[in-house]
């Protein structure tokens, strides 16, 4: 059972380059969500979706788009980098409302 | 903006020494996540909470959830070094799909 897949692990972008980091789940989760890690700011929401076809904005959605096709995939694309993307991204999936997240292993991007 | 405010941040402790950390907020939640994360990994979720008052027990740790649930309390007892992580709260927004995080309380246990 291999959970949340995110790839790839490690990125460095160029500043204004685009990119879609992948992520994929196993599980039939209805939920998912994209959030991102930087020092002291604990994980901060980014988009999510609660279903095939539905998405919705998150705390700090500026700079990235979303799309979920399948129940399976929710890519995040981020359409012209900036170095303050630099970051760890963490692609997570539920099943239940209100009852949490499996989480992927995360993508460490850096833009230079 | 809804905050989750977690103390403390930093938390420094000998083996089998008692800890509590704390998460708070003005915000009603729905339910209450605990989740800890290893260096390098994505978070792990440990427990979910959903009636005030609510209290749960793994092993070693013991979460409450607050009479009015805008407040969460995780208890570990005789803590272990493989408890060493971060641990971050959770807090899932009434009438919406968004979980809001807190900055996390980073536990160090030494042998």
């Amino acid at each position: 059972n291999a959970g949340v897949t995110q790839t790839p692990k490690f990125q460095v972008l160029k500043t204004g380059q685009s990119m879609t980091l992948q992520c994929a789940q196993d599980m039939n989760h209805e939920y998912m969500s994209w959030y991102r890690q930087d020092p002291g700011m604990g994980l901060r929401l980014i988009h999510y979706s609660v279903g095939a076809g539905i998405t919705d904005q998150g705390e700090v959605p500026n700079g990235y788009n979303v799309s979920r096709s399948t129940t399976e995939d929710f890519p995040l694309r981020l359409l012209s980098a900036a170095p303050s993307q630099t970051s760890v991204y963490f692609c997570a999936s539920g099943g239940r409302q209100n009852y949490g997240y499996t989480f992927g292993s995360g993508t460490r991007l850096t833009v230079v | 903006t809804q905050l989750l405010e977690q103390s403390p941040q930093f938390l420094s402790i000998q083996e089998g020494e008692n800890l509590t950390v704390y998460c708070n907020s003005s915000s009603v939640f729905s339910s209450l996540q605990w989740y800890r994360q290893e260096p390098g990994e994505g978070p792990v979720l440990l427990v979910t909470v959903v009636t005030g008052g609510e209290v749960k027990k793994l092993k070693r740790l013991t979460f409450q959830f607050g009479d009015a649930r805008k407040d969460s309390s995780l208890h570990i007892t005789a803590a272990q070094p493989g408890d060493t992580g971060l641990y971050l709260c959770a807090g899932a927004l009434p009438g919406t799909y968004k979980y809001i995080f807190g900055t996390g309380t980073r536990l160090k246990v030494l042998a």
